[in-house]
């Protein structure tokens, strides 16, 4: 299957610092990519949608000044946590579709914890 | 509205017994149904997709799942359980929502224990 590979799988930072968080499709061009949060022991929650060369698509509650996100170019979409807060703390995972290859599933990255000390 | 309902928080079988994970969705029109598997600190894995046709679909494994359109529910199943198939199991719905193509809406997950 494709592979969608994201970096880095684990960060620490300091409040009020920003974090990037790297979303790459290895083996394939992805025009849309997804970005979620999933906090403990809960499902995950859909932040955005990132189309390659336009605006990314927030979901309702997102705040996309503090969650800016860049797709660039077809295998590469980025999150970045803008002043970081405790509160930010989660595992953001990104996903992919491949549609090229006929497939309709989606792909997920390993999964980003980010942990703002 | 479209959703996805995970009735059980967790599921508790012994190795060797069939396992049964439960999904009902509401969507409109119809669905794209997907099953997947999450390990501790790991993105999710895909396993099986009921897109159209056979109700019955197989998948990784040795998972499978039935869509049934009356009941609105696309349970995963697999014959005889194994220790390692201990993990998160998420099902999820694909659907159109205002221009913005192929959103996935995931159930709450289901934690699945397997004991020797």
């Amino acid at each position: 299957g494709a592979v969608v590979s994201q970096h880095p799988s684990r960060v620490i930072c300091k409040s009020g610092t920003s974090v990037k968080i790297e979303c790459r499709s290895l083996d394939f061009q992805a025009t849309t990519m997804f970005w979620y949060r999933q906090f403990p022991k809960q499902s995950l929650m859909l932040m955005a949608t990132s189309n390659e060369g336009s605006k990314a698509t927030y979901e309702q509650g997102v705040e996309k000044d503090k969650f800016l996100i860049n797709h660039a170019s077809l295998t590469l979409s980025t999150l970045t946590v803008t002043s970081a807060h405790p509160e930010d703390s989660s595992f953001y995972i990104c996903s992919a579709r491949a549609p090229a290859s006929g497939t309709t599933e989606a792909f997920f990255g390993q999964g980003t914890r980010l942990t703002v000390v | 509205a479209q959703s996805v309902a995970q009735p059980e928080d967790q599921v508790k079988v012994a190795e060797g017994n069939p396992l049964t994970v439960k999904c009902t969705y509401s969507v409109s029109g119809n669905p794209y149904l997907f099953w997947y598997v999450q390990y501790p600190n790991r993105g999710l894995q895909f396993l099986l997709k009921y897109i159209t046709g056979d109700n019955l679909v197989k998948g990784s494994y040795g998972f499978e799942a039935e869509f049934n359109k009356s009941q609105t529910s696309f349970h995963l199943k697999k014959p005889s359980a194994l220790v390692s198939d201990s993990a998160l199991y998420f099902c999820a719905v694909r659907f159109t929502s205002g221009g913005a193509t192929n959103k996935l809406i995931f159930g709450t997950g289901t934690l699945l224990a397997v004991q020797p």
